[in-house]
């Protein structure tokens, strides 16, 4: 089973910090998740990536397959980034429907 | 319109009680989800039906059963609730394997008193 480590598991910040949130796994993988736990329980899903980096408006993800490491990183904080982030992998198979094993989160605060 | 949606959003009963939580998905998807959430925001997955077929079934109590009437469609049964079972319950809906992006549901509170 593959486990998924995430750092830090709190993390308070002024507004315009650059973030970093870090995510560790222990086998190989076909691709990794970020996702996105809102104040009010609602989760999006940030990126799906299988290597090198991604990036969508100040959010910006990147992903060292051979170290099976990831990151996700935050430009310009706003406090509406306050939230938790959470990484999740799928099992490394062929093929088949599989559910994602998920890191603990990062609960983010953003103060003004 | 939303993608991924679940009835009730919150289900408040009594232990002994049976209940289901229903799952409907808009986007056409092959595969669909349940996960849990427990009282520390840990998420675990439950179960996966890809194509009417269970894939997995995650050490998860007999107690709970899936149950997908269509591919748009995964509701969860859950009999004789425990205090245990008290969680937010999501589900969610990718299109082929779990290297997928999933769309997640706003979840089911469950709270068994």
């Amino acid at each position: 089973k593959n486990e998924v480590e995430q750092s830090p598991q709190n993390l308070t910040a002024q507004e315009g910090e650059f973030i970093t949130i870090n995510c560790s796994y222990s086998v190989g993988i076909s691709a990794l998740h970020w996702l996105q736990q809102h104040p009010g329980g609602g989760i999006v899903s940030l990126f799906m990536l299988s290597s090198g980096k991604k990036k969508h408006g100040r959010l910006i993800a990147t992903i060292n397959i051979q170290e099976k490491h990831s990151s996700l990183h935050i430009t310009a904080s706003h406090p509406r980034d306050s939230a938790v982030y959470i990484c999740a992998v799928p099992p490394f198979k062929g093929g088949g429907a599989d559910g994602l094993t998920f890191g603990k989160g990062t609960h983010l605060i953003i103060q003004p | 319109d939303t993608a991924v949606s679940q009835t009730p959003k919150y289900l408040v009963t009594q232990m002994g009680n049976d209940k289901s939580i229903k799952c409907e998905q808009n986007l056409g998807h092959d595969t669909m989800y349940w996960y849990k959430q427990d009282s520390k925001k840990f998420l675990k997955i439950m179960f996966s039906y890809n194509n009417k077929e269970l894939i997995i079934n995650e050490t998860v109590p007999n107690r709970f059963s899936p149950k997908s009437p269509d591919k748009a469609h995964l509701n969860l049964h859950i009999n004789s609730l425990e205090l245990g079972d008290s969680a937010v319950y999501f589900c969610a809906s990718s299109q082929g394997s779990g290297g997928a992006t999933q769309y997640f549901g706003p979840g089911t509170r469950l709270l068994v008193l």
